[in-house]
């Protein structure tokens, strides 16, 4: 059952372009999300995270969007530059769940020069 | 700051031995740590959660004899893997965290059983 769902393994985008990536979920207990940036070989780096009670959190480059109703968030990466290229997770925590992450499979972004 | 150290980055293991694979947060005091497991292409699995003086709590499916979780002080944890087999390859995550949502990850370790 995956409650958190990352639908596109990959995505290219050309560099200075808006970089958009999406991520779905299926458990309403959900109530703070997560996006993690990941290289080969390394441990995922924190990026930027949203409470379910904002629909919006910006932070430089990075914008993530909640959508409770469509149970969907977004993280938008814009302008994208080649050092943006790695894989990107989604991931959420449920109130009470002893601050437990649910993953996303990722998704491969690949920023072209 | 929130800088979170894995030890060994890499080890290769024959078959049968145990390896131990140590999380330490740096600047921080970790409240509680978890173990990951991350294949090829997959995402990160859950394997514990561990809290400072008590013991894991382990993931369904995840076996507590064989991966030992042991978690000494506030900026320790370790995860040893008794009797090993090639299966048991991966790479291995740990993040800890303060307190709240947000979880520092570890640089990972990279097991290979031979």
């Amino acid at each position: 059952d995956q409650q958190v769902k990352q639908n596109s393994p990959s995505l290219s985008v050309q560099e200075g372009r808006i970089s958009i990536l999406n991520c779905d979920y299926t458990n309403s207990m959900f109530d703070y999300f997560l996006w993690y940036k990941k290289y080969p070989a390394e441990g995922p780096t924190f990026l930027i995270s949203i409470s379910s009670i904002k629909d919006k959190n910006e932070d430089g480059r990075f914008t993530v969007f909640l959508n409770k109703s469509a149970k969907h968030l977004s993280l938008h990466i814009v302008p994208s530059q080649p050092g943006d290229s790695a894989v990107y997770f989604c991931a959420a925590s449920a109130l009470g769940g002893a601050q437990k992450l649910v993953f996303g499979q990722g998704t491969r972004l690949t920023i072209n020069p | 700051g929130a800088v979170v150290s894995q030890h060994p980055s890499w080890v290769i293991c024959k078959s049968g031995t145990s390896v131990k694979i140590e999380c330490r947060s740096l600047d921080f005091q970790a409240t509680t740590m978890f173990w990951y497991r991350q294949f090829p292409k997959q995402s990160l699995m859950l394997m514990a959660t561990s809290n400072e003086g008590s013991k894991a709590t382990y993931e369904q499916g995840v076996e507590k004899d064989k991966f030992l979780i042991n978690h000494a002080s506030l900026t320790l944890s370790t995860l040893t893997v008794t009797s090993a087999h090639p299966e048991d390859s991966s790479f291995y995550i740990c993040s800890a965290t303060p307190g709240g949502h947000e979880q520092y990850f570890g640089p990972g370790t990279r097991l290979t059983v031979t």
